[in-house]
């Protein structure tokens, strides 16, 4: 079983849907949870940093942790076609390096 | 504001071959880091430095050798180059070990016949 777990898609919404794009993990250590969006042929860039259980919110973006499931979420309001990428969570402990899920393709239609 | 930047952006070798790919960012970050990305596989930590002078093992170090030549670079060689090193190689950095990477380059394509 892998550490960190994401459907890979990919995922077709229409254009101002609301997208929930989830994370799985199974080490019980992860306290710092992140979520990263890349375009294609191009590096991750960092959308999210939460610690922790509980919700974090940036504009149209929220993340949510819940440490009793071992679930993360992204959850994208009002989606655009600008939002098309994959998307990366990413997760350590407590002086660990970060792991990281292999992504989920979005597709968000016109 | 470059942020990251990473050369070559592609590149194809033979097998045994070597080379080097170059990372360098201008952010006066302490902490870089060479990840690669296969399908499926997510991103994984090869090398990173913490601060300069420093290096460590990742997950997957093994063919990989690093070089942290000043606070802005970090340069990643294979010696004897493998098929199954064949990725895209990316470079990131951070404000400081136990930080996020906040940076990534844009990768190197690699392809290893």
């Amino acid at each position: 079983q892998k550490e960190v777990e994401q459907d890979p898609g990919p995922l077709s919404v229409p254009e101002g849907a609301i997208v929930s794009l989830n994370c799985t993990y199974s080490n019980s250590a992860f306290q710092y949870f992140m979520w990263y969006r890349q375009y294609s042929r191009k590096g991750p860039e960092l959308l999210m940093y939460t610690y922790s259980s509980g919700n974090k919110e940036d504009g149209r973006f929220t993340a949510q942790v819940d440490k009793s499931s071992k679930y993360i979420s992204l959850f994208i309001r009002d989606s655009q076609p600008s939002d098309s990428a994959t998307y990366l969570c990413a997760m350590r402990g407590y002086g660990q390096n970060f792991v990281f899920g292999p992504g989920t393709r979005l597709s968000v239609l016109p | 504001n470059a942020g990251v930047t990473q050369t070559p952006k592609f590149q194809v070798l033979k097998t045994g071959q070597s080379m080097t790919l170059q990372c360098a960012q201008d952010m006066n970050h302490n902490s870089m880091y060479w990840y690669r990305q296969d399908p499926g596989m997510g991103l994984r930590l090869i090398y990173y430095s913490a601060s300069e002078g420093t290096t460590d093992k990742g997950e997957v170090p093994n063919g990989y050798n690093v070089s942290r030549l000043n606070k802005r670079e970090f340069s990643l060689r294979l010696e004897s180059a493998a098929p199954s090193q064949t990725s895209v190689y990316f470079c990131a950095s951070s404000e400081g070990w136990g930080g996020q990477p906040q940076h990534f380059g844009d990768g190197t394509r690699l392809s290893i016949l």
